[in-house]
């Protein structure tokens, strides 16, 4: 039982090149989140999902995309890279939303 | 607008004495309560929550929260700390109506010194 894996955990993109970010759960959770994590700030939520086929926005959604084609996967893309999205990003996942949340290792991407 | 505050950037305490991590909040209704621990290049774990009864929850690495509705506060405490407990905490509230979204706080960073 892994929990809840990143790919990749680092990686450095240049301004405008694009990428997917990859969460994997295996606890059959339905609601999964994306969120970033910047110094002083916490974690704020890019986008989330209640169930296989659903996505939603969250608090800080421009810039990003994702999809949630498999239940056990949720991706995160960046279209086009740019420096103000350089951050940490974590993926997490829980059974209900009543429930504790289970965080990845995150994913640390830098934008040159 | 819903909030979650921590007051301090930076906690430190010496080993062996009570520790506090203060969280309040501004979320109207009964929302649900979590506290949330990060090691360096870790993500987070969970600690303990709060949904109903009890004021006092005790969760992992004994660690314990008391919520008080009156004052919207849901502090973390330890009665003897551990070097091994500095990290960055993170308090977190979950709404239970109109949202799915968690509200974090910002994180308080633990430092326990030997």
């Amino acid at each position: 039982n892994a929990g809840v894996t990143q790919t990749p955990k680092f990686r450095v993109l240049k301004t405008g090149q694009s990428m997917t970010l990859l969460c994997a759960q295996d606890m059959n959770h339905e609601y999964m989140y994306w969120y970033r994590q910047d110094p002083g700030m916490g974690l704020r939520l890019i986008h989330y999902s209640v169930g296989e086929g659903t996505t939603a926005k969250g608090e800080v959604p421009d810039g990003y995309n994702v999809s949630r084609l498999k239940k056990q996967n949720f991706l995160l893309g960046l279209e086009s890279a740019a420096p103000s999205q350089t951050s940490v990003y974590f993926c997490a996942s829980s059974y209900s939303t009543q429930e504790t949340q289970y965080f990845g290792p995150g994913t640390r991407l830098l934008v040159l | 607008a819903q909030s979650v505050a921590q007051p301090e950037d930076q906690v430190n305490v010496a080993e062996g004495n009570p520790l506090t991590v203060k969280c309040t909040y501004s979320v109207s209704g009964n929302p649900y309560l979590f506290w949330y621990v990060q090691y360096p290049n870790r993500g987070l774990q969970f600690l303990l929550k709060y949904i109903t009864g009890d004021n006092l929850v005790k969760g992992s690495y004994g660690f314990e929260a008391e919520f008080n509705k009156s004052q919207t506060s849901f502090h973390l405490k330890k009665p003897s700390a551990l070097v091994s407990d500095s990290a960055l905490y993170f308090c977190a509230v979950r709404p239970t109506s109109g949202t799915y979204k968690y509200i974090f706080g910002t994180g308080t960073r633990l430092k326990v010194l030997a």
